[in-house]
């Protein structure tokens, strides 16, 4: 069964920074994209970013471009999200997904999130 | 962006009823890409259904999603205990970016 564990959530001030992982197993990571979908504490889900298989096609959500930062390591089967200049509403579980394919794809694997609070 | 309008809010039914989950698009989703998920309360989503009918992995023959163009439904013909959660649809047809719809919950009356 496919694995996906997310992993550097924690307590940020605001204006500081966070990287959070996604260790993926049980698949072949490297065929896949991926994506970051945040859910703030009692409200829906929201996406945040994706990364092509190859790491060559990056798109944000509007809210977080020029803050984030999607990548990943094929090599590693890890993909990253790095979070800059946080904001209190940046307060969420961070959760990453593997699609059944690329861009239209719906996302048929979730890991079970981090918790990230942005406050002082 | 392409937004999305569950309905209703809650959905207050006793085990063995149908349920019927309503998503609406602001705008047609191409090739009906339009998905389902189920999440229960400190769990990750889960994918039920998606191309609007097709059903994931593993789910359950109650689950059934129908519509297309910005129409769309998700019915669970008989409720089972488990089934009481939170449904988000999610259109995967468009440029950036994905959206999702507010949910609808599903609860014990």
């Amino acid at each position: 069964q496919v694995q996906l564990v997310e992993s550097g959530g924690g307590v940020v001030q605001p204006g500081g920074s966070l990287s959070l992982s996604c260790a993926a197993s049980r698949f072949t990571f490297s065929n896949y994209g991926m994506h970051w979908v945040r859910q703030a504490p009692g409200k829906g889900l929201e996406w945040v970013a994706f990364i092509r298989y190859d790491g060559n096609n990056k798109f944000y959500v509007d809210s977080v471009k020029g803050r984030f930062t999607i990548s990943r390591d094929n090599s590693k089967n890890t993909m990253y999200l790095q979070m800059n200049s946080l904001r209190p509403e940046d307060t969420a579980v961070y959760y990453c997904a593997k699609t059944s394919g690329e861009w239209f794809a719906p996302f048929d694997f979730w890991g079970q999130g981090t918790l990230v609070i942005v406050s002082s | 962006e392409i937004v999305l309008t569950q309905s209703p809010g809650t959905l207050s039914l006793s085990p063995g009823e149908r349920a019927t989950l309503s998503c609406r698009a602001s705008q047609s989703v191409s090739y009906s890409y339009l998905a389902w998920y189920q999440q229960k309360p400190g769990q990750a989503p889960r994918l039920l259904i998606y191309g609007a009918s097709s059903r994931a992995t593993g789910i359950p023959d109650r689950f059934s999603g129908s519509g297309s163009g910005t129409d769309f439904t998700l019915t669970i013909s008989r409720l089972e205990p488990e089934d009481f959660a939170v449904y988000y649809c999610q259109q995967y047809g468009s440029s950036p970016p994905l959206t999702f719809g507010g949910g609808t919950k599903v609860e014990i009356k």
